[in-house]
């Protein structure tokens, strides 16, 4: 069945670094999109990182550009996010979720239809 | 960045009232807008896309409609199983971004 499952999370100082994954699998990984969204204890949904099926093109929050790098390996059907500089705000549960495209009426609508269960990342001295 | 804001933050009802939540976007995003219920612990799943269209296996007590700004979820008959947190999003440009969150628990 199609599924995200990731990896990767723990508990880390301020100011080091942490690289979670997603393995995707029952599905063409390398043909679907794939987001990184956190939810910080008690708070809500927060998009962190975007990356196009190919790796050509990559999006992030402003909350996290120049620290966090999103990348993903078609051949191993597995999605990353390189966290650099964490910071105690980046503490959160981390999920990877599929981008899905569907055409209606002439154009694309994208949304999150499939996310894993996300794994806890947690900044902490 | 689209700001999205929810109303209202929280709601009580009961099992088989009509239930309604409001999405509003800080500009016009036509009908990219998805509706995402998420419960206690779990991972976000998502019920609307493109502001109407139900996603498979989701149940058809679910609705959405609006477009431009205005959007609204309604669950026509609440079930036990309805008592969570929702999230509208919105699809129009990069950033994506959340609503805050829309909790309904038991009255």
């Amino acid at each position: 069945q199609v599924q995200l499952v990731e990896s990767g999370g723990g508990v880390v100082q301020p100011g080091r670094s942490l690289r979670l994954s997603c393995a995707a699998s029952g599905f063409t990984f390398s043909s679907s999109g794939m987001h990184w969204v956190r939810q910080a204890p008690g708070k809500g949904l927060e998009w962190v990182a975007l990356i196009k099926y190919d790796g050509s093109n990559k999006y992030y929050a402003d909350s996290v550009k120049g620290r966090f790098t999103i990348s993903r390996d078609n051949s191993k059907n597995t999605l990353y996010l390189q966290m650099n500089s964490l910071r105690a705000a980046d503490t959160a549960v981390y999920y990877c979720a599929r981008d899905q495209g569907t055409r209606i009426t002439g154009t694309i609508h994208n949304y999150m239809d499939v996310w894993g269960k996300g794994t806890t990342v947690t900044v902490s001295s | 960045d689209i700001q999205m804001t929810q109303s209202p933050s929280s709601l009580s009802a009961s099992v088989g009232d009509r239930v309604t939540i409001t999405c509003r976007a800080s500009q016009s995003i036509s009908s990219y807008l998805n509706w995402y219920q998420q419960k206690p612990g779990k991972a976000p799943n998502v019920l609307i896309y493109a502001a109407s269209s139900l996603q498979t296996g989701v149940p058809s007590r679910f609705s959405g409609s609006g477009s431009g700004t205005d959007f609204t979820l309604t669950i026509s008959s609440l079930q036990p199983e309805d008592f969570a947190t929702y999230y509208c999003q919105q699809s129009y440009s990069t950033p994506p971004t959340f609503g805050q969150g829309t909790k309904v628990e038991i009255k």
